[in-house]
């Protein structure tokens, strides 16, 4: 079956570094996004990682690496409004985007 | 420039009752995708839409689900009759290609959709 792990909950501090983990087991693999999603609000697009390596967009960096089935997001500077649900999602196969359970993240000042 | 819309933002409903969902997608988006978040899950899809044929309806839980996209533009996901275990967040993306480049999905609001 077609998996995708990553932590239900982490708390991290007001100015701090935090990284998310995701590890998938999917039936094929064309890429992997990071979403993040505030409550009762749609997830919107973080960064796309599709070779692997590190991809940097100000504050937020993504890594992937294919072969061992593994990606992070690392944030950088945390702001209060970081706090949200951050969602890792798999292209397989077929093309569909299978997601992950999201991870809570809470920003303590 | 218009993000993906959804209407209507919350429904509650009865079971057994029908409900329509409805979804407008960016403007020039061909990919029209449904998913779904039941409380404490992870999102699951539902179907895939290009232009206005079913490219992927393999996540449609049953046929009590029936999504349309006539002309190609906006769509519509029926539930009928609606059970208990319907409820959740209907979420709908649109993107302007949805081959390997894994181009973004862009989200809309949701449909919170509760059956009682």
């Amino acid at each position: 079956g077609q998996n995708i792990d990553q932590p239900t909950e982490m708390t991290a501090t007001e100015g701090a570094i935090v990284q998310i983990n995701c590890t998938y087991q999917t039936s094929g693999f064309n890429g992997l996004f990071w979403y993040q999603q505030h409550a009762g609000e749609a997830p919107t697009f973080l960064s796309y990682n599709v070779l692997d390596g590190l991809e940097e967009k100000g504050r937020f960096s993504s890594f992937l690496s294919r072969s061992k089935g593994y990606s992070y997001l690392l944030l950088k500077e945390l702001q209060m409004k970081d706090s949200a649900s951050y969602l890792c999602a798999v292209i397989d196969s077929n093309y569909q985007l299978i997601w992950g359970a999201g991870t809570k993240l809470i920003i303590k000042p | 420039e218009a993000g993906v819309t959804q209407f209507p933002s919350h429904s509650v409903i009865e079971k057994g009752l029908t409900v329509t969902l409805r979804c407008d997608p960016i403007s020039g988006h061909d990919n029209l995708y449904w998913y779904r978040r039941v409380m404490g899950k992870e999102i699951k899809f539902l179907l895939h839409f290009v232009k206005e044929s079913k490219q992927d309806e393999s996540g449609m839980p049953n046929n009590r689900f029936l999504a349309e996209r006539t002309g190609g533009t906006y769509s519509t996901l029926k539930v009928q009759p609606a059970e208990l275990e319907d409820s959740g967040v209907y979420f709908c993306a649109s993107s302007q290609s949805g081959g390997p480049s894994g181009d973004t999905q862009y989200f809309g609001p949701g449909t919170r959709l509760t059956v009682l």
